[in-house]
Parts: C-alpha cells; structure tokens; sequence
C-alpha cells in the first residue's frame, strides 16, 4: 500500500526527444500535483489536477511541457523538444482535496537527465 | 505571490545537540505551513504540519515547529538531535485565501549529524 508511485525512477535521454513520466497517486485521493526540483533547490510547483481537468497549471515553463489525467487517477507529464536544463528529479504528490487544509503526500521522484 | 526562505543551508550538528532550523514566509493572507524531511535516497515525507490552532505544532521524531504570525516565520526545532536525523529539511506554504493549493518550498536545509 500505498504511496504515490512514479515511474521511470530514471530516464536518460537526448537533446530534442520527447519524453512521458507517470504518476499513480495514493488510491481515492483526487487532488494530483506535479513538481520539478532541480539540484541544490526545493520543489517548484507545474501543474495541479482535480479530478480530471488541470485546475492551475501555472507552473509549467512553456509549452513543451503538458500534463494529463484523463480517469482522474493516473496523471502523465510529457515533455517535447527536451533541452539540457530540463534535467531534474520530477516530483508528483496526492491529497484527498478535503478542502484548503490538505496534504500533499510524495512520490519517490523521476530523475529525468537529458544528454 | 508567495516565498519561503530558508536561512541555513547547511547544518552540522553533534548527537543530543539541540536543533533550530529557519523558515521565514512572505505572504498577505492566511497560510497552511509544513516541514519536509528527505532522509538519504528516500522521498519527502511530512514531519509536520500548521492549520490553525496552537501555535506550536508537534510532529513526528520529536520535532516541533512554532509559528509566529507577526514574524512571518515557522522555525523547525528539536531538543535532542539523532544521527538518524541527517537528511535535507524543507519548509514550506501554502496560501489560504487566493494561493490555490500549491506548496513553495524554501530551498532546504542539509543536516548532518556527527556521532
């Protein structure tokens, strides 16, 4: 049971491929969130789900980036046209969204390295 | 917009040294406030959380963080650190009233303790 889990733990890749992470969230909770944390720093907020629809996808850099979540339950990040400085470990994290007085739970992280 | 800082990036500590990690948060509103700990090679989990209520708000492990409203702050403290508290610490905020429910995080505290 069951934490968030995310998948690849590792993916290398090169300059200008196109890349998905998945995340599976804590079973029944409906809030998803993704984050990127790069080295030396602390997560920085992309993208929030409720339910199905991105309720504040403020956070993502540009449009090579995009998230979905099309039942609500797994959520995949995709990333276009990857560059060098997209390297980072990509955190998701589930609440059960019971209001403003949430916590977000995280999963053990992708570390994505571009070539 | 919201900030947290996090004033010590480094913290080196003996065993059964007290503790006293910085958070400071700028925000105008109502704010939830957590702490994050990463132990080595494993995911963020929550050490502990402010809602509302009490101020001085006691986690797991013997942590306790106090909030001070007027300082804008939510310092980390432990009487009596362990060699099994190395890891790096987070704070971070969450905004009430018009931040969604996204988290920014300080950019970490790396503690280690000396036997």
């Amino acid at each position: 049971g069951a934490g968030v889990s995310q998948t690849p733990s590792n993916k290398v890749t090169e300059k200008g491929k196109y890349v998905e992470l998945r995340c599976d969230p804590i079973s029944g909770h409906t809030a998803l969130y993704w984050y990127r944390q790069s080295l030396g720093q602390g997560p920085e907020f992309l993208i929030y789900f409720q339910g199905t629809g991105a309720a504040d996808d403020s956070g993502l850099p540009n449009d090579r980036f995009f998230a979905v979540r099309p039942e609500g339950s797994v959520s995949t990040l995709k990333i276009q046209r990857t560059e060098r400085g997209d390297s980072a470990v990509y955190l998701c994290a589930s609440a059960s969204q019971r209001g403003p007085q949430e916590t977000q739970y995280f999963g053990p992280g992708t570390r994505l390295l571009v070539l | 917009a919201q900030s947290v800082s996090q004033h010590n990036h480094h913290v080196i500590l003996s065993e059964a040294a007290s503790l006293e990690l910085g958070c400071n948060y700028s925000y105008g509103g109502t704010v939830n406030l957590f702490w994050y700990v990463q132990y080595p090679g494993q995911h963020l989990q929550l050490l502990l959380k402010y809602f509302s209520g009490d101020p001085l708000v006691k986690g797991i492990k013997g942590f306790e963080a106090e909030f001070i409203k007027s300082k804008f702050s939510f310092n980390l403290r432990k009487p009596s650190v362990q060699w099994s508290d190395t890891a790096e610490y987070f704070c971070a905020v969450n905004g009430v009233t018009g931040g969604g429910n996204k988290l920014t995080f300080g950019t970490g505290t790396q503690l280690k303790v000396e036997l």
